[in-house]
């Protein structure tokens, strides 16, 4: 129930390529799906979030694609640059047990090769 | 500009020592975390702290304590029971707890080693 599966673990993809980067959750309470963007040496980012209310959000070249009933969600990175080369976490979080939880992938270290 | 410090940048810590991780925000938000990250993994959640003088315990709690005696402040101490502290350490803080609907931001992050 608590969990947040991410896949792939790591990601090669040419300039100008789509990387394509997966989260499957278990808990139906949960209400915010953020993405963020972690550089070496330091701390992650927000990218990009969507609520369960709508089944894609785009900023730029990011996009997520939400399915509620498959309980998925994903992050797409359209004309993925070398600058994009980062670790990427997706996280879900809502009320759960009285309290409101906060819950990550594992991450997926994406490089973009010039 | 208003943000997380997290400082020192890098630590080194020795066998039966304890040391402190400082975390400082001036967001004026309620809520603050501390995460830990391990290659290759996601992050852990330590402690996290709701309101000023009271805090509660993560999933991977043991060994470290914290304190929350500002609402600006929320340091991390590593004690000499964490048996195998070297990891990257994530402060995080987000306006309040109470709604979910919010992302965290996060400071720069120590990097903790045992030397």
């Amino acid at each position: 129930q608590q969990q947040v599966k991410q896949s792939p673990q790591s990601l090669i993809v040419q300039k100008g390529g789509i990387s394509i980067i997966n989260c499957a959750y278990e808990n139906t309470a949960f209400d915010y799906f953020p993405w963020y963007q972690q550089f070496p040496g330091k701390g992650p980012a927000l990218l990009i979030a969507i609520r369960p209310d709508v089944s894609e959000k785009k900023e730029g070249r990011f996009t997520i694609s939400f399915n509620k009933s498959a309980k998925q969600f994903s992050l797409h990175i359209m004309d993925s640059q070398p600058g994009d080369s980062a670790t990427y976490f997706c996280a879900a979080s809502g009320p759960t047990s009285g309290t409101y939880k906060y819950i990550f992938g594992t991450g997926t270290r994406l490089k973009v090769l010039a | 500009d208003g943000g997380i410090t997290q400082s020192p940048k890098y630590l080194f810590r020795k066998e039966g020592q304890n040391v402190t991780l400082s975390c400082e925000q001036n967001l004026n938000h309620d809520a603050m975390y501390w995460y830990r990250q391990d290659p290759g993994q996601g992050l852990r959640l330590i402690y996290y702290s709701q309101i000023v003088n009271d805090f509660q315990k993560g999933d991977i709690a043991e060994g470290y304590s914290v304190s929350r005696e500002k609402k600006e402040s929320f340091p991390l101490t590593v004690t000499s029971a964490q048996k195998n502290p070297t990891a990257f350490y994530l402060c995080a803080s987000i306006p309040d707890s109470a709604g979910s609907v919010y992302g965290y931001t996060f400071g720069s992050g120590t990097r903790l080693t045992v030397v």
